[in-house]
């Protein structure tokens, strides 16, 4: 009955490598989000999609590509992964468009770690 | 641009004392302030929102904030934390720039320690 789920929960590769990570929402939310934790524990928005449309997209390497099949899940795809992509990702999901009175709902976080 | 700070990077209380967690935010627009906990290796969980009812906001776990606006500040308290609090809070401004588009800006995080 998890609200937003991510997986995997924890991601170990190598430098170079490609993986995904996937989120899925049973909220019946319209509006998805992939943030970046860092070390610092700083949260910083990377996209985000209303109804399987991209609406946000901050400057994020273009190795980053989000995909979202339909409204209750986006998944996100990282080529040619770098140490500095070694952070916690998060999903999230709201009601409605971004930012709009509504609070989010995240996902458990997916610990990316690259060697 | 709107932006929000979190004006202490930890803050240590003894069980059973109040919490007051401070955040300031600058807003262009009437914002809605959110507050989220993150317990070691768990996911962000809601504590409370602020938008634009009651400037007293109560949340879950016994948490509350109220919303200064000549103040900018939307301050988080406990009137005596428990040892469960301890964990890193974010408090978040809702960004709107008069149109339908937003975003979530969070602040750097408050780490809390309770000591027995």
């Amino acid at each position: 009955d998890t609200a937003v789920s991510q997986t995997p929960k924890y991601l170990v590769t190598q430098m170079g490598n490609d993986k995904s990570i996937k989120c899925e929402q049973n909220l019946g939310h319209d509006t998805m989000y992939w943030y970046k934790q860092d070390s610092k524990k700083f949260l910083k928005i990377m996209f985000s999609y209303n109804n399987k449309e991209l609406i946000i997209n901050e400057t994020v390497p273009n190795r980053f590509s989000p995909k979202s099949p339909d409204k209750a899940h986006l998944n996100l795809h990282i080529n040619s992964l770098e140490l500095g992509d070694s952070a916690v990702y998060f999903c999230a999901s709201s009601q409605g468009l971004p930012g709009l009175h509504y609070g989010y709902t995240f996902g458990s976080g997916t610990r990316l770690t690259v060697v | 641009a709107q932006s929000v700070t979190q004006l202490d990077s930890h803050v240590s209380v003894s069980e059973g004392t109040p919490v007051l967690l401070r955040c300031n935010y600058s807003s262009s627009y009437s914002p809605s302030l959110f507050w989220y906990v993150q317990h070691p290796n768990k996911g962000l969980q809601l504590l409370l929102k602020y938008t634009s009812a009651a400037t007293l906001v109560k949340g879950i776990n016994g948490f509350e904030a109220e919303f200064k606006k000549s103040e900018t500040s939307f301050h988080l308290t406990k009137p005596s934390a428990h040892m469960s609090d301890a964990a890193e809070y974010f408090c978040v401004v809702s960004e709107r720039d008069g149109g339908s588009q937003g975003n979530l800006i969070f602040g750097k995080g408050t780490k809390l320690s309770v000591k027995p």
